[in-house]
């Protein structure tokens, strides 16, 4: 079965800090994808990436910073956590251009 | 850009009710459409897809929807609604020039009363 795996269910941390959020997914697909979910705003889309090394900004990126040293990983960067970066963290993955998405099980972020 | 509308924030249907949900699209040229489904502390999971060719598009757990382009939408609908398919549903826009950039809606949440 295919997987997307995010490293953390819940985390808490403290304004100011640097926070990263991990995602692995195991189905050698090309781009993978950072959304936020917020209630009543859906999903957004943050961060993405096509390729290793590759990223581009998606619709919100402003506080936010992505790494893709390998293909299976990429992760979430929050430089200096804020109090409106508490949120869902939705990691997510796709074979090709413009296919179905497969996501991961969501990191739950309270930034306090 | 694109763009998703789901007018309906909260649905409540009976069980073994029909259940039609909307969502309505902006986008320049034809685009890619997607139904996902979450249920509570999970990620989002595929329902169906349109990409091009007939119409009306079957999915999985006995969901179809239709694309209009007329009316730009993108319903989904089932003829009888189960307990378990209460959870939050999302409709999603795909742009063709992008590499599987998709642009969600809001999301409608789904009570199923017994």
């Amino acid at each position: 079965d295919v997987k997307v795996t995010q490293s953390s269910r819940y985390l808490v941390k403290r304004t100011g800090e640097k926070v990263f959020l991990e995602c692995v997914q195991d189905m050698d697909h090309e781009n993978m994808f950072w959304y936020r979910q917020d209630p009543g705003l859906g999903l957004r889309l943050i961060y993405f990436s096509y390729d290793v090394k590759m990223k581009e900004k998606g619709d919100i990126p402003e506080g936010y910073s992505v790494s893709r040293e390998k293909k299976e990983r990429f992760s979430l960067i929050l430089e200096s956590a804020s109090t409106n970066q508490t949120s869902m963290y939705l990691c997510a993955s796709s074979p090709g251009a413009v296919d179905k998405l497969f996501f991961g099980s969501g990191t739950q972020l309270s930034v306090l | 850009a694109q763009s998703v509308t789901q007018p309906d924030i909260h649905i409540t249907v009976s069980e073994g009710a029909s259940l039609e949900l909307r969502c309505n699209y902006s986008y320049g040229a034809t685009p890619y459409l997607f139904w996902y489904v979450q249920s509570p502390g999970q990620g989002l999971q595929l329902l169906l897809k349109y990409f091009s060719g007939d119409t009306l598009v079957q999915g999985i757990k006995g969901f179809e929807a239709e694309f209009k382009r007329s009316q730009s939408s993108f319903n989904l609908r089932k003829p009888s609604v189960h307990w378990s398919d209460a959870a939050e549903y999302f409709c999603a826009v795909g742009a063709r020039t992008n590499a599987g950039k998709s642009t969600f809606g809001d999301g409608t949440t789904l009570t199923v009363k017994p």
